[in-house]
């Protein structure tokens, strides 16, 4: 089993729509989670940590189930500028290490 | 503040050579931590570094090394560059006793041919 498997891909939805992507874990021991995001041939940006009583910023909602293995980023009144690659990950242990899942990508259409 | 400062943005070299890469953390990080993200596919972790010591390294062969000098910038050496070594390569910084997400720099982009 991959160590994060997220949806597939990819999404297109019009301006205004809701999104969801989901992701699953398989290290039990991991302890922090994150969101992020990854425009075209550009560096990774933490677009959120993920708590496990959830935790919203404006439009964004992320979702931490650790009994599932299960973490989840809902995007509310989507914008263009919403258009991009959105990684699932975590770290867990002592080396800090950050585990990135392949990425989901969305394209927002006008 | 400054980012994490990577350099070159790009480069080019023929199979068989070296490639160094140069990373420059936040002030104030002393952890750096190497990527590799090949076309098509996700972050690959390389190497962990903190307080001058390789802290952890991922599943790479000995031809790709590195190092951390006492101001925390850091060295990817990668020897005998082979045409699947073409990718972004990616450097973060942290503070060493957190686990927090950490920022990335925008990446080397080196093509191997």
């Amino acid at each position: 089993r991959k160590e994060v498997e997220q949806d597939p891909g990819p999404f297109n939805v019009p301006e205004g729509a809701t999104v969801a992507f989901n992701c699953t874990y398989s290290n039990s021991a991991s302890q922090s989670f994150f969101w992020y995001r990854q425009d075209c041939r550009k560096e990774p940006k933490l677009l959120m940590s993920v708590y496990s009583s959830g935790n919203e910023d404006g439009r964004f909602t992320a979702q931490l189930n650790r009994a599932s293995q299960y973490i989840s980023l809902l995007i509310r009144d989507s914008k263009l500028s919403d258009s991009a690659t959105y990684l699932c990950v975590y770290s867990g242990g002592s080396n800090y290490k950050l585990t990135f899942g392949k990425g989901t990508l969305l394209t927002v259409n006008p | 503040e400054a980012g994490v400062t990577q350099s070159p943005t790009h480069l080019i070299k023929t199979r068989g050579q070296q490639a160094t890469l140069r990373c420059s953390p936040i002030s104030g990080h002393t952890s750096v931590y190497w990527y590799q993200q090949a076309l098509g596919l996700g972050l690959q972790f390389l190497l962990w570094y903190d307080e001058g010591e390789e802290r952890n390294r991922g599943n790479f062969p000995p031809r790709f090394s590195g190092r951390q000098f006492p101001n925390y910038s850091s060295e990817l050496n990668v020897n005998a560059l082979e045409l699947e070594d073409s990718a972004l390569y990616l450097c973060a910084s942290s503070f060493g006793d957190r686990n927090y997400g950490y920022t990335f720099g925008s990446g080397t982009r080196l093509t191997v041919v």
